[in-house]
């Protein structure tokens, strides 16, 4: 089936300007994550959606960092003002977790490299 | 999340069998053992995992100690696709929002 996909690929923006990024989870996760890995690091975790709940965003590094999911899918993870420290691969993962006896076994997509200039 | 242990690289031969190990004595009733890996400029990519049964997929095979103190991923028959860094993670599995946190790993290199 259809794994977790990830837009766009790549992305090259000025400092200062503002980014989106797009991840649209597996068909019927309820969890969906947000990490980002700079070069040669780990995952560094940004925010955590789980169904209708309130989201944890307590790995959001700044106010400039945001995501939404509209309607318990597709999910936008948007950087205002961007900096050059924000260059990074930003990697989107879902699971089933709180679904019926779904576990938290996270699923990757291929991420979005974003290279602030 | 308990922590882990692992060889910081490792060899392997095409078409024969990869056995990486993975240290954690620390490991709590409830958690299981997890292994991703990462392929260059790629996402991480799910395995398999387990919690005290040996395991088995069409990817690799996992093998527990009956401590649950270590446990083995196996690689039946390496490809060069295979070459990736593999990460052993402990962690519960059943509850949501319990992020992901990957270790050093170890850099495996499947040579012809």
């Amino acid at each position: 089936g259809a794994g977790v996909s990830q837009s766009p690929s790549n992305k090259v923006t000025e400092k200062g300007k503002d980014v989106e990024l797009r991840c649209d989870p597996i068909s019927g996760h309820t969890a969906l994550y947000w990490y980002r890995q700079s070069l040669g690091q780990g995952l560094e975790f940004l925010i955590y959606f789980q169904g209708n709940s309130a989201p944890d965003k307590s790995g959001l590094p700044s106010d400039r960092f945001s995501a939404e999911r509209t309607g318990g899918s597709v999910s936008t993870l948007t950087i205002q003002r961007t900096q050059q420290e924000d260059s990074a691969v930003y990697l989107c993962a879902s699971s089933l977790a709180g679904r019926g006896s779904g576990t938290d076994t996270q699923y990757f997509g291929p991420g979005t490299r974003l290279t602030v200039l | 999340d308990a922590k882990t242990t692992q060889p910081t690289s490792m060899d392997c031969a095409e078409g024969r069998a990869a056995n990486l190990p993975c240290n954690h004595s620390t490991i709590s009733g409830n958690e299981y053992v997890y292994w991703y890996r990462q392929i260059h400029s790629q996402g991480p990519q799910y395995i398999i995992h387990g919690l005290k049964n040996n395991e088995t997929n069409e990817m690799a095979s996992l093998i527990i100690t009956e401590d649950r103190k270590s446990s083995t991923l196996i690689l039946p028959h390496a490809t060069l696709r295979d070459t990736a860094v593999y990460y052993c993670i402990v962690r519960v599995s059943k509850a949501a929002g319990n992020k992901l946190t990957f270790g050093g790993g170890t850099r495996v290199l499947v040579k012809p």
